[in-house]
Formats: C-alpha cells, structure tokens, sequence
C-alpha cells in the first residue's frame, strides 16, 4: 500500500509564474491536509479538504492560493502569481476522516520562487 | 481555537540516556494527540499517538503520558541512540472534521 504521494518533489517558478502542487493520498484515505514549513520553523496549517469539499481554510491566504480535492484525482494546491516569500516545503496528509483517526504525511515540495 | 505549547525547543542528550518532550494544549474537547518525527528533508513521521480515554501509551523504547485535567502530555524515548535525531512534533486534534493543530518542534541531539 503506497504511502501519501506528493510531486513534484522540487519546483522553481519564476516570480510571477503559478504552481501547481499535487498530493494523492493513501488508498482509502478521504480526506487530506495541506500544510506550509519555513525553513527550520514548525508546520503551519492552510487547508483541510474532503473530497469535492473544503472542511477548513482558515489557513490560507485569501488571495492568490486555492486547493480541491476532485472526486478522481489528487488534491491540488494552487499558487498564482509566486513571490519569493512563498518559498517553502509544502507538506500533505491523508487520512480516513475519522474522528481522532491517524494522518501521515507525503514527502513534501518544495518551492522556490527565483 | 486550539493551541498547542511545546518545550523545550532544543534538547541534547547523551547517547544512551533518556529524552522527555512536554506539550500542553488549550482546548479541553481535543481527545488525539500524536507525535511526528521529522528528518531533514523528509516529511512527518507518525511515531506514536495517544486517545483522550488513555493515561499512557507505549511502544519499545518510546512512550507517551497524557494528563487530561492539567491538559499536558509527554513524549519519553528511553536508551536514546544516534539515529533518534530530529525533530519532533506534538500535536492535538479536537475531533470530527477538525485539523490538526502542531507544537513548535523540538530539536533532538544526540550527543556521542
């Protein structure tokens, strides 16, 4: 059973330019988290998403940042128009959606904007 | 909301010796709260959670302690070796639909 999968791994964008970050969670999994690390700093949360549905987004900025999470396919969290500030590791987790149920996390990406 | 404290930000111990990580946590309705290991440039790994209906919980050389009434829980890693440093990360979860709030992390040594 694949664990949470997260790509790109890496991603430069140009400032200005859109990312796009893909998560595709644990078979199984319904629900999925995203959230942001600076380096050296703790995990910030931005989003909590169940499919076709955003459960809480009190983390994420107002503009410029969006995520779904589609009945097929992977969840995604979309960044238009980067700055450099918006450089960081972007982490994901899945989990059933349970009440006090595990999650576990992908391997990250990370962003630099140049 | 939930808010998650998390000391001590930096721990260095002898290899062989024993570790203790201490969260508190503000809203009494959490009833999850896992630990995360996190190596560099990896992400979170899950390494052990504990349930609001349980005082304590392990699993070889890792345990983790909860106190509802005085809203603290503990990580504690007995007999520590090198491949034990990380960074670690309490977190709680108040339950249905809700998102997991983290601790700051806590940077581990071991020393040699």
């Amino acid at each position: 059973n694949a664990g949470v999968m997260q790509n790109p791994r890496h991603l430069v964008r140009r400032r200005g330019q859109e990312a796009r970050l893909r998560c595709s969670p644990m078979k199984g999994h319904s629900h999925v988290y995203w959230y942001r690390q600076l380096p050296e700093e703790g995990l910030k949360f931005m989003v909590y998403l169940q499919k076709e549905n955003i459960i809480d987004e009190s983390g994420m900025p107002k503009e410029r940042f969006s995520a779904e999470f589609p009945k097929e396919g992977p969840s995604i969290l979309r960044i238009q128009q980067v700055v450099r500030g918006d450089s960081a590791a972007y982490f994901c987790a899945s989990s059933p959606g349970q009440a006090g149920t595990e999650a576990f996390f992908g391997q990250g990406t990370r962003l630099t904007v140049v | 909301g939930e808010n998650v404290e998390q000391h001590p930000s930096t721990l260095s111990v002898q290899e062989g010796d024993s570790a203790v990580i201490k969260c508190t946590y503000s809203d009494s309705a959490s009833n999850y709260f896992p630990w995360y290991k996190q190596e560099l440039g990896k992400g979170p790994q899950l390494i052990i959670d504990i349930r609001s209906n349980v005082g304590e919980k392990k699993d070889q050389r890792i345990a983790v302690t909860l106190n509802k009434t005085a809203k603290h829980f503990s990580l504690h890693i007995t007999e520590t070796q090198p491949e034990d440093s990380a960074v670690y990360f309490c977190a709680a979860i108040r339950g249905r639909d809700d998102k997991i709030i983290f601790g700051k992390g806590t940077r581990l040594h071991i020393l040699p």
